[in-house]
């Protein structure tokens, strides 16, 4: 299996953009879709991109993803930062076995 | 609206089997396309994929737990269960089960249930 490995925290101002990274570390990152969640205190996760780029319905567009083959690794960036973005955001991919795979997540604070 | 819930015991023993179902609502589990998984999170900590069933009946568990764990579907009550032995407190954690879509996004998630392991 490989791994997942994202910055434990980040942190920015309401209005600015931030990019959380997600590096896997073996195998291309463009062989599986990258997901990324979002989990608030108390609740459970829910989807914010998926399929590397993709937003769900009723997803703003100031959230968006991308992968990077060049360092292996996924991003998601949060634009026009709003104190209601603050919270726990994982990445997640699957390997060749069908496992399920998710990075050790990061704190997003808007401050 | 599809739903999925979590029950079972709040408090395990230490050695003793961690029986959780999930029942699932607004949908069937027999549905093709879809796996059915239970993932986990240690308070304060982050989330860690347990195993997963697909729809046809095919199993796929987490090499650092699968000597410990079993999860099985029961198609009549639209419900899979997990079941993780030989507990210890470093199992204490919030248990969710979830649906996953294909080879893409986890899209809908139980509102978890804390599994206490203390004597």
């Amino acid at each position: 299996n490989f791994m997942l490995t994202q910055p434990h925290s980040v942190s920015e101002s309401p209005g600015k953009t931030v990019t959380i990274s997600c590096t896997r570390s073996s195998g291309s990152i463009a062989s599986n879709y990258v997901q990324w969640y979002q989990q608030r205190p108390g609740s459970s996760p829910t989807t914010v991109i998926y399929e590397d780029n993709q937003r769900p319905s009723g997803v703003p567009d100031r959230f968006s993803g991308s992968i990077d083959s060049s360092s292996n690794s996924a991003s998601l960036t949060i634009s026009g930062l709003k104190t209601e973005d603050e919270a726990d955001y994982y990445c997640q991919s699957y390997d060749s076995s069908n496992d399920w795979v998710f990075g050790g997540g990061t704190k997003l604070t808007v401050l | 609206q599809l739903q999925l819930q979590e029950s079972g015991p709040g408090l395990v023993k230490p050695s003793e089997t961690l029986s959780l179902t999930c029942t699932v609502s607004g949908g069937s589990i027999s549905s093709s396309s879809y796996y059915w998984g239970w993932i986990r999170q240690p308070p304060g900590k982050g989330l860690e994929w347990i195993g997963s069933i697909y729809y046809s009946g095919s199993t796929y568990y987490n090499p650092s737990l699968k000597s410990r764990v079993t999860i099985s579907v029961d198609t009549s009550k639209n419900q899979f269960s997990l079941k993780l032995s030989s507990v210890t407190a470093a199992d204490t954690a919030v248990y969710y089960c979830a649906r996953r879509v294909g080879a893409t996004t986890i899209d809908y998630w139980g509102q978890g249930t804390l599994v206490t392991v203390s004597s």
